[in-house]
């Protein structure tokens, strides 16, 4: 099984500054690009936002961005907007499924 | 637009079962496989199992192997998962998830709200 480990915990930033989550697996993820990140709201199911490493699901904005291959990724909100505050999820999939622990962005 | 709404939450003692549905709409249900997903409360999130957009095929993670059963209707457009034998563990917001192709990608695009399942006496 492929185990993920999310860093920092808890990030404490302000509206309009810089998020970068990390993400490792154990080993390489399916095809080296096979890592997804979901967001969770407090109350509310989570909700994909990034696939394939890099893609956007529908209707997130460009502010999202997702790199890495193998066992190191990292997720980039460029600017935080206020509705950004909120857990963040990586997860390995194709063929079966992991998650990481989860990075929590909260306002500073 | 894609709905996955779960029903069939709530207490249940140790020992006992209960049985949940995932209500779909807004695609074609017999065209994507189907997954449980748990969070107990305050942690992350767990898969716990998937059905094949046919039927075809289901599984488990090892935590409720030979303790739930995936089930799908296509005729309803609903998936369910029995769940026997329920231990304190099993306590948390059970999610139904849509699989972004026909079940083997474990990608998942769209969710439902989730429901509630305490287990405890």
């Amino acid at each position: 099984e492929i185990v993920l480990t999310q860093s920092p915990g808890t990030l404490s930033l302000s509206p309009g500054e810089r998020a970068t989550l990390s993400c490792r697996a154990s080993q390489s993820v399916g095809g080296s690009t096979s890592l997804a990140w979901y967001q969770q709201k407090p109350g509310r199911a989570p909700r994909l936002l990034i696939s394939d490493t890099s893609r956007r699901a529908t209707d997130i904005p460009d502010r999202f961005s997702g790199s890495g291959s193998g066992t190191e990724f990292t997720l980039t909100i460029s600017r935080l907007e206020p509705e950004d505050f909120a857990v963040y999820y990586c997860q390995q999939y194709g063929g079966s499924s992991t998650f990481g622990p989860g990075t929590k962005v909260d306002i500073k | 637009q894609v709905q996955l709404v779960e029903s069939g939450g709530g207490v249940v003692q140790p020992g006992r079962s209960l049985r949940l549905s995932c209500a779909a709409s807004g695609f074609t249900f017999s065209s994507f496989g189907m997954h449980w997903v748990r969070q107990a409360p305050g942690k992350g999130l767990e898969w716990v199992a998937v059905i094949w957009y046919d039927g075809g095929d289901q599984y488990y993670a090892d935590s409720v192997k030979g303790r739930f059963t995936i089930s799908r209707d296509t005729s309803k457009n609903t998936v369910y998962l029995q769940m026997d034998s329920l231990r304190a563990e099993d306590t948390a917001v059970y999610y139904c998830a849509r699989d972004s192709s026909s079940g083997w990608f474990y990608l998942f695009d769209y969710w439902g709200q989730g429901t509630l399942v305490t287990v405890a006496s």
